[in-house]
């Protein structure tokens, strides 16, 4: 079975741009989360997606957005970059059935360097 | 509310000693625990994971962690540490039925000396 695919692996872009992540999740994964990393802050809880809806966030600012598709497939995107969003953004996808601590499966993540 | 910490951001040992990474969580109600590895420019992997159960959780390359809710720890083992167990370690909790959310400790990076 394929594992959690991101794409890009590598993004560079300017302050102010806007930038979008895929994630394509294990198939049959119904669940996919999303995770900042940086060196200062660690690894940090964005949102999760299950059946195309937002099921939990995190704090960031609104500036971070997401979505999934019917087919488990979920986008991110930042609008207005700045110079702290540089990191590595990791996407986790669960089967996540009802009443079942599920375990996360981690791509290998889509390194965003805002210049 | 949930958090993790992970006690010594650097662990160094020698190869074939043991390895001892510390963590303890607060949760307000029962936690799902979790350790996982990354190696450099990856993404992480899960070694193990408790939810109910056995206290004693045994995982991928000989690891193993115990569950002490008295002591609120999930302390990571592994009686002999090899040269490919170097890697940064993350021990994260989750309180929902669900591991959507997990919140992560700062993690602590394994060195193994020859």
């Amino acid at each position: 079975k394929a594992g959690v695919t991101q794409t890009p692996r590598y993004l560079i872009k300017t302050r102010g741009q806007q930038v979008t992540l895929s994630c394509s999740p294990i198939s049959g994964h119904r669940s996919v989360s999303w995770y900042q990393q940086t060196p200062g802050q660690g690894l940090q809880f964005l949102f999760e997606y299950f059946s195309e809806t937002q099921r939990n966030k995190g704090n960031f600012p609104g500036r971070f957005s997401g979505r999934q598709f019917s087919n488990s497939r979920s986008e991110m995107n930042v609008s207005t970059l700045e110079l702290g969003d540089s990191a590595l953004y990791l996407c986790a996808s669960s089967l996540s059935t009802s009443g079942v601590t599920d375990t996360q499966y981690f791509g290998p993540g889509t390194r965003l360097t805002v210049l | 509310a949930q958090s993790v910490t992970q006690l010594g951001s650097h662990v160094s040992v020698s190869e074939g000693a043991l390895v001892l990474l510390r963590c303890n969580y607060s949760s307000s109600v029962p936690p799902y625990l979790f350790w996982y590895v990354q190696y450099p420019n990856q993404g992480l992997q899960l070694l193990l994971k408790y939810t109910t159960g056995a206290t004693l959780v045994k995982g991928i390359n000989g690891f193993e962690a115990e569950f002490k809710k008295s002591e609120t720890s999930f302390h990571l083992t592994k009686p002999s540490a090899h040269m490919s167990d170097a890697a940064e370690y993350f021990c994260a909790v989750s309180q929902n039925t669900n591991a959507g959310k997990s919140t992560f400790g700062d993690g602590t990076t394994l060195t193994v000396k020859p």
